[in-house]
């Protein structure tokens, strides 16, 4: 059972549309970071997010945290080939504890020119 | 500006056979972790480590051990290897979030380690 879970799993788009993940869960977590894969590397860290309704904005991304803190999204302006990836949410629990993670499944993202 | 390095990029063992997983990080960071990938899972936490001589069990830590002897080096280790063991492992390391470093609880990934188990 994944605690944390994204929607949706794949996403195939054209160049210039607007899109947006999400990722829910049951828990709180005391932040909820956003990373973003490619093929043969590890994830990178796009944001981190670590109060309840909480706003980032990263150029054409923009990623939000839930009041309640068990959820966020993220919503890309404008998609361009370059933002192709497999896109990872991670809520790290307990308050004052930043050691142990808990990922999503993921969202692959796709964006055709 | 090596970051995060692990050592075999490829590995195929045979069912039964052992072997380990080496990550290496050169950022002076605390917490180390391992990973393993596998599709539609995402990302699942086998074991981490909140300093030298210190480990601690994540999500999927059966079938596997770690050592964490020297603060830059976090081992994996595999006794007997079955075929759900078939992964991309990855290793992250992150510093104390109490640091008060500009990155202080971010996840640093080296770039996986792909084990398969015949």
């Amino acid at each position: 059972t994944q605690l944390l879970e994204q929607s949706p799993q794949f996403l195939s788009i054209q160049e210039g549309e607007n899109l947006t993940v999400y990722c829910n869960s049951s828990s709180v977590f005391s932040s909820l970071q956003w990373y973003r894969q490619e093929p043969g590397e590890g994830p990178v860290l796009l944001v981190t997010v670590v109060t309840g309704g909480e706003v980032k904005k990263l150029k054409r991304l923009t990623f939000q945290f839930g009041d309640a803190r068990k959820d966020s999204s993220l919503h890309i302006t404008a998609a361009q080939p370059g933002d192709t990836g497999l896109y990872l949410c991670a809520g790290a629990e307990g308050r004052y504890n930043f050691n142990k993670f808990y990922f999503g499944s993921g969202t692959k993202l796709n964006v055709k020119p | 500006n090596a970051g995060v390095t692990q050592t075999p990029k490829f590995r195929v063992l045979k069912t039964g056979q052992s072997m380990t997983l080496l990550c290496a990080q050169d950022m002076n960071h605390e917490y180390m972790y391992w990973y393993r990938q596998d599709p539609g899972m995402g990302l699942r936490l086998i074991h981490y480590s909140v300093g030298e001589g210190t480990t601690a069990k994540g999500e999927v830590p059966d079938g596997y051990n770690v050592s964490r002897l020297k603060k830059q080096n976090f081992l994996l280790g595999l006794e007997s290897a079955a075929p759900s063991q078939t992964s991309v492992y990855f290793c992250a390391s992150s510093d104390d979030p109490h640091s008060g470093s500009s990155s202080a609880g971010e996840l640093f990934f080296g770039e996986g380690s792909r084990l398969t188990v015949l």
